[in-house]
């Protein structure tokens, strides 16, 4: 079946590197993006296509793949950076986009 | 910039239609894909489906016989309808504007749908 899983929390300690996971066997095919989420706004995309950051998205975000695992990378985790972090991409099948159930980052 | 706005009624009661809005401003609707995702309370993004400036549309299997989504090109505004609605279907509904289907680059603010009588 077509599903992106996530681990629902992760924690990182001030300054120090985090990775954020992504599994699914679509990913083998399609890129993975990631969009960030805080409490009570809309998602922004932070890294979307095989490594993009948006304009105005530092550059500690960075985005890689291999296999069926895409993943985000915070280098130098900052308080702001506390949120919970989506991934997406394609089904199977290319035509229908699926989400991950979203990770809960803590910046200790 | 572009900006997007979600409107509509904020209670909806069972087994009736859940019609949303959103407008686009500061950019025109067309050459893009706009998309409707949802979030329950407490829960993750779910991807609801997609029109095309052109009024082509593609839509989540799980809630395809339910959806139907619409472009208004003269009032640079989409449409979701969503009938036979149920509690499962309260959320917080996003329009945003898509690129290359997968992509969300510009959200609206969200607005929320609560299903009851």
């Amino acid at each position: 079946s077509s599903e992106l899983t996530q681990d629902p929390a992760v924690s990182v300690a001030l300054g120090q590197t985090v990775r954020i996971t992504c599994q699914g066997d679509s990913l083998r095919s399609h890129y993975t993006n990631w969009y960030q989420q805080k409490p009570g706004q809309a998602p922004v995309v932070v890294i979307y296509g095989k490594n993009n950051r948006p304009s105005g998205i530092p550059d500690r975000f960075s985005g890689s793949s291999s296999g069926n695992t895409g993943s985000l990378t915070i280098t130098g985790a900052q308080a702001e950076d506390e949120a919970d972090y989506y991934c997406n991409s394609r089904d199977n099948s290319g035509n229908h986009v699926l989400f991950g159930g979203g990770t809960r980052l803590t910046v200790l | 910039q572009v900006q997007l706005q979600e409107s509509g009624p904020g209670l909806v009661k069972p087994s009736e239609t859940l019609s949303l809005t959103c407008t686009v401003s500061g950019g025109s609707i067309s050459t893009y894909y706009w998309s409707w995702i949802r979030q329950p309370p407490g829960k993750g993004l779910e991807w609801i489906g997609y029109v095309y400036y052109s009024g082509s549309t593609n839509y989540n299997p799980s809630l395809k016989s339910r959806v139907t989504m619409s472009v208004d090109t003269s009032k640079n505004q989409l449409s979701l309808k969503l009938t036979s609605v149920t509690a499962s279907d309260t959320a917080v509904y996003y329009c945003a504007r898509t690129t290359v289907i997968d992509i969300f680059d510009i959200w609206g603010q969200g607005t929320m749908v609560t299903v009851s009588s």
